[in-house]
């Protein structure tokens, strides 16, 4: 089974500190994304990654950055978080790049910007 | 533009009723994926079903079945004699072939919650 794992599943941070989420996988997938997701609002993407390294920008990518330096793991960061930022974050992953497969979660991270 | 709607936002039933739940996307690709993810309290997206654009059969598994149906462009979900364990949210998704440059994104409906009363 393929397993998504993510570092916290509550986090309390202030505004303006910066925030690591970390996301690691253990199936050698290629593709691996971060989402938030908001009552009403459903899933939004936020960043994807194909290949180490190499990442593009979500549909909300504004105040988040990335990282990928190696293929399981998969790191979202809040440069200065803001209140706004407060939301559940999903990590996913998929095998293939360039495909459409199921996408695998993470359990999500529950963070909490006071 | 991709989107998906699901413009139930909440349902209750009671145990041993069927439910159906909406999905209706609009795409203007031929080849396209739709999912079905399901959010129990814990969190965690548990993948349930995909199904390709090519494939308009019916699917049922257990309780579970789905109808996809391209000429309404909707892919609904119906979980017959429903139980407690099924109150979650329910995600429908919409994943498009990827074009000539490669990148390529996943597109979710807003859910819909699900409330399974004893």
């Amino acid at each position: 089974d393929v397993k998504v794992t993510q570092s916290s599943r509550y986090l309390v941070k202030r505004t303006g500190e910066k925030v690591f989420l970390e996301c690691v996988q253990d199936m050698d997938h290629e593709n691996m994304f971060w989402y938030r997701q908001d009552p009403g609002l459903g899933l939004r993407l936020i960043y994807f990654s194909y290949d180490v390294k190499m990442k593009e920008k979500g549909d909300i990518p504004e105040g988040y950055s990335v990282s990928r330096e190696k293929k399981e793991r998969f790191s979202l960061i809040l440069e200065s978080a803001s209140t706004n930022q407060t939301s559940m974050y999903l990590c996913a992953s998929t095998l293939e790049a360039g495909s459409t497969d199921t996408q695998y979660f993470g359990p999500g991270t529950r963070l909490t910007v006071l | 533009a991709q989107k998906v709607t699901q413009a139930q936002t909440e349902i209750s039933v009671v145990e041993k009723e069927d439910v159906t739940l909406d999905c209706v996307y609009e795409t203007r690709d031929t080849t396209y994926y739709l999912f079905w993810y399901k959010q129990p309290p814990s969190g965690e997206l548990v993948f349930l079903i995909r199904r390709n654009s090519f494939d308009e059969q019916n699917e049922i598994s257990g309780r579970y079945s789905w109808n996809f149906q391209k000429s309404t462009s909707s892919f609904n979900f119906t979980i017959t004699a429903s139980q407690v364990v099924d109150s979650a949210v329910y995600f429908c998704a919409l994943s498009e072939a990827p074009p000539a440059s490669g990148t390529y994104k996943y597109i979710f409906g807003t859910g819909t919650r699900l409330k399974v009363l004893a």
